[in-house]
């Protein structure tokens, strides 16, 4: 099973700052990296694909990108609509496999 | 628009089966995977499996074979059954839709594109 690995845990920001999260994966997942962000008792919402692509809506402030089996987001000017959990998740391998979160909580 | 709608039984008792089924409302039913994901209360997602529009399916080994997802696709659903529940199977459930990607060797699903409101379930004696 492919592992992956968000880090930070919770990350505190103020609202304006630039906000980057990681995820490492286990072993090779080529660019088949997913980015998605998750409000309390809400789904999941799909933000970045192939690790770079942005879905369809999502603000120009997010971005993602790769290095090897190393994977950022990046929120370049946090909003308030922002703060939340973010998962990463590999569609390479079987199983299909997420990180374990990362919050980004008000500082 | 395309949207997910899923019901199913909220309470379980151990031991029981858990059935699940997702409506697809609009959008194409032949071109995506269709998946299972669970989150148990203040964790993060797991994958349970995919079923393609052939019928074909793929099933995270973690859950035992204990899984089973099918197609209707006349009616443009799926659905879960998860058998010999216990407490440890609690959490909210979705249901999501995956796009294909492609390479030499076949199609694949990718990242999970649409997705259903979640249900809680409980397993509980």
């Amino acid at each position: 099973e492919t592992v992956m690995t968000q880090s930070p845990v919770t990350l505190s920001a103020s609202p304006g700052e630039r906000a980057t999260l990681s995820c490492r994966a286990s072993q090779s997942v080529s660019s088949n990296l997913a980015w998605y962000q998750q409000k309390p008792g809400q789904a999941p919402r799909l933000l970045i694909y192939s690790a770079s692509s942005r879905a369809t809506g999502i603000p120009a402030r997010f971005s993602g990108s790769r290095s090897g089996t190393e994977f950022t987001l990046t929120i370049s000017s946090l909003q308030s609509e922002d703060f939340a959990v973010y998962y990463c998740q590999q569609y390479n391998n079987w199983p299909r496999t997420f990180g374990q979160g990362t919050k980004v909580e008000i500082k | 628009q395309v949207q997910l709608q899923q019901w199913g039984a909220g309470l379980l008792k151990p031991s029981g089966t858990l059935s699940l089924s997702c409506s697809v409302h609009g959008g194409s039913f032949s071109e995506y995977f269709w998946t299972w994901i669970r989150q148990a209360p203040g964790q993060g997602l797991e994958w349970i499996g995919e079923i393609n529009p052939d019928g074909s399916t793929n099933y995270n080994p973690s859950l035992k074979s204990r899984a089973t997802i099918s197609l209707d696709t006349s009616e443009k659903s799926f659905s879960l059954n998860l058998n010999s529940v216990a407490a440890a199977d609690t959490a909210v459930y979705f249901c999501a839709r995956s796009p294909t990607w492609t390479d030499t060797r076949g199609h694949y699903s990718a990242y999970f594109d649409r997705w259903g409101q979640g249900s809680l379930v409980i397993v509980s004696s």
